[in-house]
């Protein structure tokens, strides 16, 4: 009964590579966000969509980019990754009109080393 | 802007032992929701509030919505170890397409 897939649990990087997280969800929503989560900083909104090919910067968006492609499918990169963005990455989709709030997947835990 | 509080940030309890968790907000919403976090973990739907007096229960935990109060409340009743968690209440924002905003979580310990 999985609904919002990322494609890694754990992910080790070297300092300066380039970097793709994938989520993939199967409910159809419009909306798909990408998060990360730091001990005492909370959740902190990077970039989000609310349909194909669409994307809005979050909060913190530096270094960072984001793809959606496909509308169950938004893809978050590291341009060149930096030992500052090891963290907790968390993804989520929901429908256009909220509702139902927030499906999260299950995190990607990238360690940049 | 909308902001949500929640507090206390850290509880600890011991089992058995009744508590609530509050989440407080700045501007007018009609939804709310209840998240809980494991550690390690990610974050696991547990309450949709959906209006004002909106009443949920799931087993000894129980969420409620006053809008005009713009507060929510989690309740534990008699905890257990099995609740040891963070739980964070997230608020729909209705001037921002309905985004969550999400409040800054509170680490439960429920001690043996």
């Amino acid at each position: 009964d999985v609904k919002v897939t990322q494609s890694s649990r754990y992910l080790v990087k070297r300092t300066g590579e380039k970097v793709f997280l994938e989520c993939v969800q199967d409910m159809d929503h419009e909306n798909m966000f990408w998060y990360r989560q730091d001990p005492g900083l909370g959740l902190r909104l990077i970039y989000f969509s609310y349909d194909v090919k669409m994307k809005e910067k979050g909060d913190i968006p530096e270094g960072y980019s984001v793809s959606r492609e496909k509308k169950e499918r938004f893809s978050l990169i590291l341009e060149s990754a930096s030992t500052n963005q090891t963290s907790m990455y968390l993804c989520a989709s929901s429908l256009a009109g909220g509702l139902y709030g927030y499906t999260f997947g299950s995190g990607t835990r990238l360690t940049v080393v | 802007e909308l902001k949500v509080e929640q507090n206390p940030l850290f509880l600890s309890m011991q089992e058995g032992k009744n508590y609530t968790i509050y989440c407080n907000y700045s501007t007018t919403s009609d939804r709310l929701y209840w998240y809980r976090q494991d550690p390690g973990k990610s974050l696991e739907s547990l309450f949709v509030l959906l209006s004002n007096g909106a009443v949920k229960q799931e087993g000894r935990l129980m969420a409620s919505l006053d809008t005009k109060a713009r507060l929510s409340t989690l309740h534990i009743t008699a905890a257990v170890h099995d609740l040891s968690a963070t739980y964070f209440c997230a608020v729909e924002d209705n001037n921002a397409g309905n985004m969550l905003t999400f409040g800054g979580g509170t680490r439960l310990m429920v001690k043996p």
